[in-house]
């Protein structure tokens, strides 16, 4: 078990560039989480997963945003146009059931639009 | 919509106890949990507590719950200089975590 991984480590973009972000939760996991988290400030819940069904999804996400988590592995974070508010640490994290044992976060992806 | 709220910064002395507390607002909240945040680090977990206890205690580190109150507490005994670091309080509601924007712990020599 080599826990939640989450590539790449860093992007940095031109504002109205495209970017994707790649989770791996742990295996055995089946709700995957996307986090948003700005300098100061606690992670803002954006959408989640169980197995592959994508069951809520934040209003902060703006129709810019779209997750995928084909077969209930690994999941895709795009962001389409950036715009500089989009600069944050975008933090994905597994749990196998709510709950309990806590959320495992992986490292994040930071992104910062320019 | 549902709130957790925490103290920005505490700040103690090396070997003494660390008491960060937290508020929250949804009283269905099944899991309260404490992350810690190191910088350039993500989240992790320290430990968390259900709803049902009133209290936790894993090594140096004790949680209180005051159910009625809805105050959750995270005590550090024997603060060391490794435990330097943004302390947050998250509750679960419905589909998703409630955070507080964190506690940054300042320890003084």
């Amino acid at each position: 078990d080599t826990g939640v991984s989450q590539n790449p480590r860093h992007k940095i973009t031109k504002r109205g560039q495209n970017v994707t972000f790649r989770c791996d939760p742990i295996s055995e996991h089946n709700r995957l989480y996307w986090y948003r988290q700005t300098l100061g400030q606690g992670p803002e819940f954006l959408t989640y997963f169980q197995n592959e069904a994508q069951l809520e999804k934040s209003r902060l996400l703006s129709d810019r945003f779209s997750a995928e988590r084909p077969k209930g592995s690994f999941s895709t974070l795009e962001i389409q146009r950036t715009e500089q508010g989009d600069s944050a640490m975008y933090l994905c994290a597994s749990t196998g059931r709510e709950g309990s044992y806590g959320y495992t976060f992986g490292s994040g992806t930071r992104l910062t639009v320019v | 919509g549902e709130d957790v709220e925490q103290s920005l910064f505490l700040s103690v002395r090396e070997g003494d106890s660390s008491v960060i507390n937290c508020t929250y607002t949804d009283s269905s909240s099944t899991y309260l949990y404490w992350y810690k945040q190191e910088p350039g680090a993500g989240l992790q977990l320290l430990t968390y507590i259900f709803s049902n206890m009133d209290m936790k205690q894993d090594q140096r580190l004790t949680v209180l719950l005051n159910k009625k109150d809805k105050h959750l507490s995270l005590r550090i005994a024997d603060t060391q200089t490794g435990d330097s670091a943004i302390y947050f309080c998250a509750a679960d509601s419905n589909y998703q975590l409630i955070w507080g924007a964190g506690t940054k712990l300042i320890i003084k020599p």
